[in-house]
């Protein structure tokens, strides 16, 4: 089965500190996992994904296969980041995304 | 503008109305899914489909229906709205391969049944 865990539904941080939303998955196979992000009055959109190992935003996400996380962080948060973020994960099998609960990040000025 | 639209945003019914929510894109792609988005939940897959014809149930159950005659078109219908299914659901495309994986989403669909 193919599970992604976010434990934290709320998080807020000062303006300029450290950021780190947590994402653990389980999956059998090679995973492939995104970031999506929903600002206020947005629509859900593509952050970033692990395959591209790029920095959007200044966020960055590793994949770490042993201990099966994919931790979105930023090392000074803005105003701006304030947003829904949810973790998901590209099942191979049938393409399916299976997203997890999302983390509601809000950073205080 | 390549881009997927959803219609009506927001819709306020009684109980036991027939509804469909509306979905068109002109991505190009061939999958598209219908998601229900809940506060403090996970999106949950309700439907899905790889193409023409094609229509597949995700896992969370749902009394919905959906259609794909149409590439661009893939609408979700409530033949009887009941106040469970009060939500925002979300339709979303994709191009289907191993190469290509992002999600792109509509603005949405909120639902009230009274």
């Amino acid at each position: 089965a193919q599970r992604v865990t976010q434990p934290e539904k709320l998080l807020s941080v000062f303006k300029g500190a450290p950021v780190e939303l947590k994402c653990n998955y389980s999956y059998s196979g090679s995973p492939e996992l995104f970031w999506y992000v929903q600002y206020s009055r947005q629509r859900l959109q593509l952050l970033l994904r692990h395959i591209s190992r790029e920095s959007i935003k200044g966020f960055t996400a590793d994949l770490n296969k042993g201990e099966t996380s994919f931790h979105l962080k930023k090392p000074f948060a803005q105003e701006e980041d304030s947003a829904m973020y949810y973790c998901a994960l590209k099942a191979w099998t049938g393409n399916q995304f299976y997203f997890g609960t999302g983390t509601s990040l809000t950073v205080i000025p | 503008e390549a881009d997927i639209y959803q219609t009506p945003r927001y819709l306020v019914i009684g109980t036991g109305k027939k509804i469909t929510l509306e979905c068109s894109q002109t991505m190009g792609h061939d999958k598209m899914y219908w998601y229900q988005q809940d506060p403090g939940m996970e999106l949950h897959l309700i439907h899905y489909s790889y193409g023409v014809n094609s229509t597949e149930k995700g896992d969370l159950s749902s009394e919905s229906t959906v259609s794909r005659i149409r590439t661009e078109h893939f609408p979700l219908t409530l033949e009887s709205a009941r106040p469970s299914h009060t939500s925002q659901y979300l339709c979303a495309s994709s191009e289907y391969g191993r190469q290509t994986g992002e999600l792109f989403f509509g603005e949405g669909s909120r639902l009230t049944v009274l």
